[in-house]
């Protein structure tokens, strides 16, 4: 049982390149998010998928695009990457647990734009 | 709109001495309140989480943490600490939204163990 992987662990990208970021998780959740963490900010939600099927925005959604490709997967894509769009991009997922959802974390990806 | 504010960016504590990371939280409506841990390096783990019922909430690691509703507080307390204890930790806080749990986090508490 991984959990929820990421692909790739790190990556260097020159401003305009596109790149697209992998998550999947093998817990059988309906929900999945995408956050970025910037030092002092804490984490900021990117994107969320409710279901398998819907996607919607989150608090910093700008210059990004998400796919929720299946159940168990859920990509993040910069179309024209920016240099403040250097981050660690944390992917999660959650399902209902005793009344509440629970959010598993996976183990980030570390983008700079130069 | 919820959000979170976390009071102190960095705690340095001896080992084996007591610590308290503060949280405080606003809210319009019910929350359920969450402390998670970072190690360097890593992703996020669950430390505990307040969803209703008894406002004292022990964890993992032996950290507990205690809702205060009147103070709007959900402070993280842990009586000995540990070297192994060194990370960031951080308070979120969410409501039910849309069948996803929308968490809004705090900026983070770094927390240093010296021996």
């Amino acid at each position: 049982n991984a959990g929820v992987t990421q692909t790739p662990k790190f990556q260097v990208l020159k401003t305009g390149q596109s790149m697209t970021l992998q998550c999947a998780q093998d817990m059988n959740h309906n929900s999945m998010y995408w956050y970025r963490q910037d030092p002092g900010m804490g984490l900021r939600l990117i994107y969320y998928s409710a279901s398998e099927g819907t996607t919607d925005k989150g608090e910093v959604p700008n210059g990004y695009n998400v796919s929720r490709l299946n159940k168990r997967e859920f990509s993040l894509r910069l179309e024209s990457a920016a240099p403040s769009q250097t981050s660690v991009y944390f992917c999660a997922s959650s399902e209902w647990l005793a009344g509440s959802y629970e959010q598993y974390f996976g183990p980030g990806t570390r983008l700079t734009v130069t | 709109a919820q959000s979170v504010t976390q009071l102190d960016s960095q705690v340095p504590v001896f080992e084996e001495a007591p610590v308290e990371l503060r949280c405080n939280y606003s809210s319009s409506v019910s929350v359920y309140l969450f402390w998670y841990v970072q190690y360097p390096n890593q992703g996020l783990q669950l430390l505990l989480k307040y969803l209703s019922g008894s406002t004292l909430v022990k964890g993992i690691n032996g950290f507990e943490a205690e809702f205060n509703k009147s103070q709007t507080s959900f402070h993280l307390r842990k009586p000995s600490v540990h070297i192994s204890d060194t990370a960031e930790y951080f308070c979120a806080v969410s409501g039910p939204i849309q069948g996803a749990q929308k968490l809004v986090f705090g900026q983070g508490t770094r927390l240093t163990i010296n021996p």
